[in-house]
């Protein structure tokens, strides 16, 4: 089993839809990452928290350390939202964990 | 204009060669980065980089050796290229705030370079 698992693994859906995407971890860790790769394969950085909430346009990240759970959501989605969300978390000082993925559509 | 770049974006190759992909920054950043992404898209950390020093070495066959001849380029070279290094290798870069620790600074990711070994 991963140390990083990410729901769904898939998601359709329409545009304008909020959309949900979690991920779990079962280590400790010292923060965690969200990362969006587009269908052409370029990767960016969305968000790293170690606690609470944050905000960026329609994305929002939250992360529940006690729980061990964060959450990604998108308000107003809209077709080029569609990329693959990746979680990562940081174990201790220096190791990157990746999740799998999740790779969102949203039709028009 | 391009924030972090990789050269070739595309490499195709036979088992046995030696080859070699460049990676550059231009952002001032301390800290650069490795990353492996495989067939089903998971993402490893390979090397880290501080100030042209080796800070992260994860678990790599030493027929993959990085250089950092200054700390705007890091660049990957591989030998004797196996069927299972195929894969899309990502060059990344950050601040350097943690001293080549990954995890806390926003990093800043190259385009890839898809590598085939046929």
């Amino acid at each position: 089993k991963n140390e990083v698992e990410q729901s769904p693994q898939n998601l359709t859906a329409q545009e304008g839809e909020f959309i949900t995407i979690n991920c779990s971890y079962s280590v400790g860790i010292s923060a965690l990452h969200w990362l969006q790769q587009h269908p052409g394969g370029g990767i960016v950085s969305l968000f790293m928290l170690s606690s609470g909430k944050k905000k960026h346009g329609r994305l929002i990240a939250t992360i529940n350390i006690q729980e061990k759970h964060s959450s990604l959501h998108i308000t107003a989605s809209h077709p080029r939202d569609s990329a693959v969300y990746i979680c990562a978390v940081l174990k201790g000082a220096q190791k990157l964990v990746f999740g799998q993925g999740t790779r969102l559509t949203i039709n028009p | 204009d391009t924030a972090v770049s990789q050269t070739p974006k595309y490499l195709v190759t036979q088992m046995g060669n030696d080859k070699s992909i460049k990676c550059e920054q231009n952002l001032g950043h301390d800290t650069m980065y490795w990353y492996k992404q495989d067939s089903k898209k998971f993402l490893k950390i390979m090397f880290s980089y501080n100030n042209k020093e080796l800070i992260i070495n994860e678990t790599v066959p030493n027929r993959f050796s990085p250089k950092s001849p200054d700390k705007a380029h890091l660049n990957l070279h591989i030998n004797s290229l196996e069927l299972g290094d195929s894969a899309v290798y990502f060059c990344a870069s950050s601040q350097g705030t943690s001293g080549g620790a990954p995890g806390t600074d926003t990093q800043y990711f190259g385009p890839g370079t898809r590598l085939t070994v046929l």
